[in-house]
């Protein structure tokens, strides 16, 4: 089992809100980052460190940390918001380069 | 534009090895960390190892530890990952991703944060393990 925990599936309705958890202990002190995934793509960055986006990430797209807790917020979720979320932090191991993905969450808009 | 292509997977027995490369450009491959993710059919990303920018930090998943070596070649601009003793289970896409750092200050401006994220990612290579 992933040492970070996600909900396997979430379902939003167009233009509503929804908000993907990821829960683990490596949360505690390290930031979580969040990757997208459409059906046969690469994954795309998302949102990283302190709610941070890459430019090309829409606004609607926004994080938050709490604890042991990240999250991803889709504020008005659009059609194209359909797809598979991942988050990621460092992992147990004492290498600070160590990395585990949460088994993922698919958003479904409805 | 900032681009890894990855290449050398395809079909090979168990038991087999191969092994992946990725062709970084555009982007000062020798200043970021960089990783190999994979993806078996029909699951989630699985993390597998990292090698720090100077190629002399490396890290493994517990599922490759002993079977995978990564490497690169600077001179090259080419990341690595040897793939020996295939199993059925590294059936799957591998993707090679670049990890980037951001530095921000502290809201008490006391200390510094350190952001890590992988934002470049290849398409990449499929791996069949099958007799």
């Amino acid at each position: 089992s992933s040492e970070l925990t996600q909900d396997p599936v979430v379902s939003v309705a167009l233009g509503q809100t929804v908000r993907i958890t990821c829960q683990g202990d490596s949360l505690r002190s390290h930031y979580a980052s969040w990757y997208q995934q459409k059906s046969g793509q690469a994954p795309v960055l998302v949102i990283y460190g302190q709610n941070k986006r890459p430019s090309r990430i829409p606004d609607r797209f926004s994080g938050s940390n709490s604890g042991n807790t990240a999250s991803l917020t889709i504020s008005g979720a659009q059609a194209e918001d359909e797809a598979d979320y991942y988050c990621t932090s460092r992992d147990r191991s004492d290498n600070h380069l160590g990395r585990v993905f949460g088994a993922g969450t698919k958003v479904t808009v409805l | 534009q900032v681009q890894l292509v990855e290449s050398g997977g395809g079909v090979v027995q168990p038991g087999g090895s191969l092994r992946l490369s990725c062709a970084a450009s555009e982007f000062s491959f020798s200043s970021y960390a960089m990783h190999w993710v994979r993806q078996a059919p029909g699951k989630g990303l699985e993390w597998m190892t990292v090698i720090s920018y100077d190629g002399n930090n490396k890290n493994y998943a517990d599922s490759v530890k002993g079977r995978f070596t990564v490497s690169r070649d600077t001179s090259r601009n080419t990341l690595y990952l040897q793939m020996n003793s295939l199993r059925g289970e590294d059936t799957a896409v591998y993707f090679c991703v670049r990890e980037s750092i951001e530095v921000v200050p502290k809201p008490d401006a006391t200390d510094y944060l350190f952001y890590h994220y992988m934002d470049v990612w290849g398409t990449g290579t499929t791996v069949t393990v099958s007799s």
